[in-house]
Protein backbone atom coordinates (compact mmCIF):
# COMPACT_ATOMS: atom_id res chain seq x y z
CA UNK A 1 0.00 0.00 0.00
CA UNK A 2 2.48 2.64 -0.90
CA UNK A 3 1.24 4.95 -3.30
CA UNK A 4 3.70 6.79 -4.78
CA UNK A 5 7.10 6.40 -4.14
CA UNK A 6 9.77 9.11 -5.22
CA UNK A 7 13.30 8.72 -4.75
CA UNK A 8 15.73 10.10 -3.72
CA UNK A 9 14.26 13.07 -1.28
CA UNK A 10 17.50 15.35 -1.43
CA UNK A 11 20.34 16.09 -4.37
CA UNK A 12 22.58 18.49 -4.81
CA UNK A 13 24.22 18.84 -8.31
CA UNK A 14 26.44 20.19 -9.79
CA UNK A 15 25.96 22.72 -13.12
CA UNK A 16 26.31 20.42 -16.32
CA UNK A 17 25.52 17.09 -13.95
CA UNK A 18 22.56 14.96 -14.85
CA UNK A 19 20.14 12.76 -12.56
CA UNK A 20 17.24 10.92 -12.90
CA UNK A 21 14.46 11.26 -10.30
CA UNK A 22 12.64 7.90 -9.72
CA UNK A 23 8.86 7.52 -9.52
CA UNK A 24 6.93 4.62 -9.02
CA UNK A 25 3.48 3.70 -7.79
CA UNK A 26 1.58 0.53 -7.44
CA UNK A 27 -2.02 1.70 -7.60
CA UNK A 28 -2.14 0.52 -11.58
CA UNK A 29 -2.67 4.05 -12.57
CA UNK A 30 -2.69 5.25 -16.29
CA UNK A 31 -2.14 8.66 -15.32
CA UNK A 32 1.45 9.92 -14.28
CA UNK A 33 2.64 13.22 -14.03
CA UNK A 34 5.70 15.38 -12.86
CA UNK A 35 5.17 18.94 -10.86
CA UNK A 36 7.85 21.21 -9.74
CA UNK A 37 7.34 24.01 -7.02
CA UNK A 38 8.81 26.92 -6.89
CA UNK A 39 9.10 28.91 -3.71
CA UNK A 40 5.89 31.32 -3.37
CA UNK A 41 4.42 29.58 -6.28
CA UNK A 42 2.05 26.78 -7.39
CA UNK A 43 2.75 23.74 -9.28
CA UNK A 44 3.79 23.66 -12.85
CA UNK A 45 3.49 20.70 -14.74
CA UNK A 46 6.92 19.23 -17.08
CA UNK A 47 5.61 16.21 -18.40
CA UNK A 48 2.81 13.84 -17.55
CA UNK A 49 1.77 10.08 -19.45
CA UNK A 50 -1.23 8.29 -20.40
CA UNK A 51 -0.55 5.02 -20.04
CA UNK A 52 2.32 3.21 -20.49
CA UNK A 53 4.52 4.61 -23.70
CA UNK A 54 2.90 7.84 -24.01
CA UNK A 55 4.06 10.96 -22.76
CA UNK A 56 3.63 14.51 -23.51
CA UNK A 57 5.14 17.96 -22.79
CA UNK A 58 3.09 20.22 -19.86
CA UNK A 59 4.21 23.94 -19.11
CA UNK A 60 7.58 23.51 -18.47
CA UNK A 61 9.43 20.75 -19.91
CA UNK A 62 12.50 22.52 -21.47
CA UNK A 63 15.09 20.95 -19.48
CA UNK A 64 13.36 17.51 -18.80
CA UNK A 65 13.18 14.26 -20.53
CA UNK A 66 10.30 10.92 -19.54
CA UNK A 67 10.25 7.93 -20.52
CA UNK A 68 7.15 5.68 -19.30
CA UNK A 69 8.38 1.78 -20.05
CA UNK A 70 5.76 0.36 -17.64
CA UNK A 71 2.56 1.43 -15.86
CA UNK A 72 4.49 1.22 -12.50
CA UNK A 73 7.45 3.75 -13.19
CA UNK A 74 7.80 7.73 -14.83
CA UNK A 75 11.41 8.48 -14.18
CA UNK A 76 12.09 12.48 -15.03
CA UNK A 77 15.36 13.15 -16.12
CA UNK A 78 17.85 16.29 -16.21
CA UNK A 79 20.42 15.93 -18.70
CA UNK A 80 22.78 19.16 -18.05
CA UNK A 81 21.90 20.65 -14.44
CA UNK A 82 20.99 23.94 -14.21
CA UNK A 83 20.90 26.68 -11.55
CA UNK A 84 16.72 27.11 -12.53
CA UNK A 85 16.28 23.56 -12.23
CA UNK A 86 16.72 24.05 -8.23
CA UNK A 87 13.61 23.21 -6.82
CA UNK A 88 10.99 20.68 -5.25
CA UNK A 89 9.71 17.90 -7.30
CA UNK A 90 6.66 15.91 -6.79
CA UNK A 91 5.47 13.04 -9.02
CA UNK A 92 1.76 11.93 -8.78
CA UNK A 93 -0.89 9.17 -10.78
CA UNK A 94 -4.47 9.54 -11.00
CA UNK A 95 -6.81 6.85 -10.32
CA UNK A 96 -10.31 7.87 -9.10
CA UNK A 97 -8.21 10.09 -7.08
CA UNK A 98 -5.02 12.10 -7.26
CA UNK A 99 -2.06 10.91 -5.28
CA UNK A 100 1.17 12.88 -4.64
CA UNK A 101 4.72 11.33 -3.43
CA UNK A 102 6.52 13.10 -0.81
CA UNK A 103 8.92 14.96 -2.98
CA UNK A 104 12.73 15.17 -3.92
CA UNK A 105 14.19 18.78 -2.83
CA UNK A 106 17.02 19.25 -5.18
CA UNK A 107 19.50 21.82 -5.26
CA UNK A 108 21.88 22.72 -8.48
CA UNK A 109 24.70 24.58 -7.89
CA UNK B 1 -0.19 33.67 -17.28
CA UNK B 2 -1.65 32.51 -13.81
CA UNK B 3 -4.64 30.79 -14.71
CA UNK B 4 -5.51 29.72 -11.32
CA UNK B 5 -5.21 32.69 -8.56
CA UNK B 6 -5.46 32.39 -4.95
CA UNK B 7 -5.15 35.84 -3.84
CA UNK B 8 -4.64 35.77 -0.11
CA UNK B 9 -0.56 34.31 0.14
CA UNK B 10 -2.21 33.67 3.78
CA UNK B 11 -4.61 33.59 6.73
CA UNK B 12 -4.63 32.93 10.36
CA UNK B 13 -7.76 32.10 11.86
CA UNK B 14 -9.02 30.96 15.66
CA UNK B 15 -9.34 27.38 16.86
CA UNK B 16 -13.13 26.80 16.28
CA UNK B 17 -14.04 29.68 14.03
CA UNK B 18 -14.75 29.16 10.38
CA UNK B 19 -11.79 29.09 7.86
CA UNK B 20 -12.62 30.48 4.47
CA UNK B 21 -9.65 29.95 1.41
CA UNK B 22 -11.09 31.45 -2.16
CA UNK B 23 -9.80 30.78 -5.51
CA UNK B 24 -10.45 32.25 -8.81
CA UNK B 25 -10.02 31.06 -12.26
CA UNK B 26 -9.84 32.58 -15.84
CA UNK B 27 -10.25 29.58 -18.22
CA UNK B 28 -14.16 28.80 -18.81
CA UNK B 29 -13.13 25.50 -20.06
CA UNK B 30 -12.16 24.27 -16.34
CA UNK B 31 -14.74 21.65 -15.08
CA UNK B 32 -13.03 20.26 -12.55
CA UNK B 33 -11.43 21.68 -9.07
CA UNK B 34 -9.46 20.45 -6.72
CA UNK B 35 -8.09 21.25 -3.46
CA UNK B 36 -4.95 20.44 -1.76
CA UNK B 37 -3.03 20.70 1.98
CA UNK B 38 0.45 20.89 1.85
CA UNK B 39 2.89 20.00 4.67
CA UNK B 40 6.16 21.31 5.20
CA UNK B 41 8.46 18.57 3.76
CA UNK B 42 5.86 16.42 2.42
CA UNK B 43 3.76 15.92 -0.46
CA UNK B 44 0.76 17.91 -1.09
CA UNK B 45 -2.65 15.55 0.17
CA UNK B 46 -5.87 15.62 -1.66
CA UNK B 47 -8.84 16.96 0.40
CA UNK B 48 -12.17 17.45 -1.85
CA UNK B 49 -12.84 17.92 -5.23
CA UNK B 50 -16.25 19.06 -7.39
CA UNK B 51 -16.89 19.32 -10.81
CA UNK B 52 -18.88 22.14 -12.69
CA UNK B 53 -22.16 20.07 -12.62
CA UNK B 54 -22.29 20.82 -9.08
CA UNK B 55 -22.06 24.10 -6.77
CA UNK B 56 -21.85 22.41 -3.45
CA UNK B 57 -19.93 19.68 -1.65
CA UNK B 58 -18.83 18.39 1.37
CA UNK B 59 -17.04 16.14 3.11
CA UNK B 60 -16.66 16.16 6.33
CA UNK B 61 -15.36 19.34 8.03
CA UNK B 62 -14.53 20.22 4.27
CA UNK B 63 -17.11 21.97 2.28
CA UNK B 64 -16.09 23.34 -1.38
CA UNK B 65 -18.34 25.75 -3.07
CA UNK B 66 -18.10 26.85 -6.61
CA UNK B 67 -19.60 29.53 -8.53
CA UNK B 68 -18.78 29.21 -12.11
CA UNK B 69 -20.66 32.64 -13.26
CA UNK B 70 -17.58 34.31 -11.38
CA UNK B 71 -15.20 32.07 -11.95
CA UNK B 72 -14.81 31.28 -8.07
CA UNK B 73 -14.60 28.62 -5.89
CA UNK B 74 -14.30 28.45 -2.03
CA UNK B 75 -13.03 26.03 0.84
CA UNK B 76 -14.88 26.15 3.72
CA UNK B 77 -13.81 24.46 6.70
CA UNK B 78 -15.57 24.28 9.91
CA UNK B 79 -14.84 24.33 12.72
CA UNK B 80 -11.02 25.40 11.78
CA UNK B 81 -8.26 22.83 13.94
CA UNK B 82 -4.59 23.70 14.97
CA UNK B 83 -4.07 20.40 12.17
CA UNK B 84 -5.23 21.89 9.45
CA UNK B 85 -2.49 24.36 9.41
CA UNK B 86 -0.83 24.23 6.16
CA UNK B 87 -0.45 25.77 2.64
CA UNK B 88 -3.78 25.03 1.02
CA UNK B 89 -3.42 24.70 -3.14
CA UNK B 90 -6.40 24.84 -5.54
CA UNK B 91 -5.92 23.47 -9.04
CA UNK B 92 -8.23 23.53 -11.92
CA UNK B 93 -8.51 21.70 -15.11
CA UNK B 94 -10.38 20.74 -18.49
CA UNK B 95 -11.95 17.57 -18.87
CA UNK B 96 -11.65 15.62 -15.70
CA UNK B 97 -9.35 14.16 -13.50
CA UNK B 98 -7.24 12.67 -16.07
CA UNK B 99 -6.26 15.89 -17.79
CA UNK B 100 -3.61 18.78 -16.63
CA UNK B 101 -4.57 20.50 -13.91
CA UNK B 102 -3.14 24.48 -13.29
CA UNK B 103 -2.35 25.18 -9.59
CA UNK B 104 -2.93 28.29 -7.62
CA UNK B 105 -0.08 29.73 -5.83
CA UNK B 106 -1.11 28.36 -2.17
CA UNK B 107 -2.64 30.09 0.76
CA UNK B 108 -1.09 29.72 4.09
CA UNK B 109 -3.81 29.14 6.79
CA UNK B 110 -2.79 29.22 10.59
CA UNK B 111 -5.54 28.59 12.70
CA UNK B 112 -4.62 29.67 16.22
CA UNK B 113 -5.26 27.75 19.43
Amino acid sequence: NAGVTQTPKFRILKIGQSMTLQCTQDMNHNYMYWYRQDPGMGLKLIYYSVGAGITDKGEVPNGYNVSRSTTEDFPLRLELAAPSQTSVYFCASVGNGYTFGSGTRLTVV
Amino acid sequence: DQQVKQNSPSLSVQEGRISILNCDYTNSMFDYFLWYKKYPAEGPTFLISISSIKDKNEDGRFTVFLNKSAKHLSLHIVPSQPGDSAVYFCAASAGGTGNQFYFGTGTSLTVIP
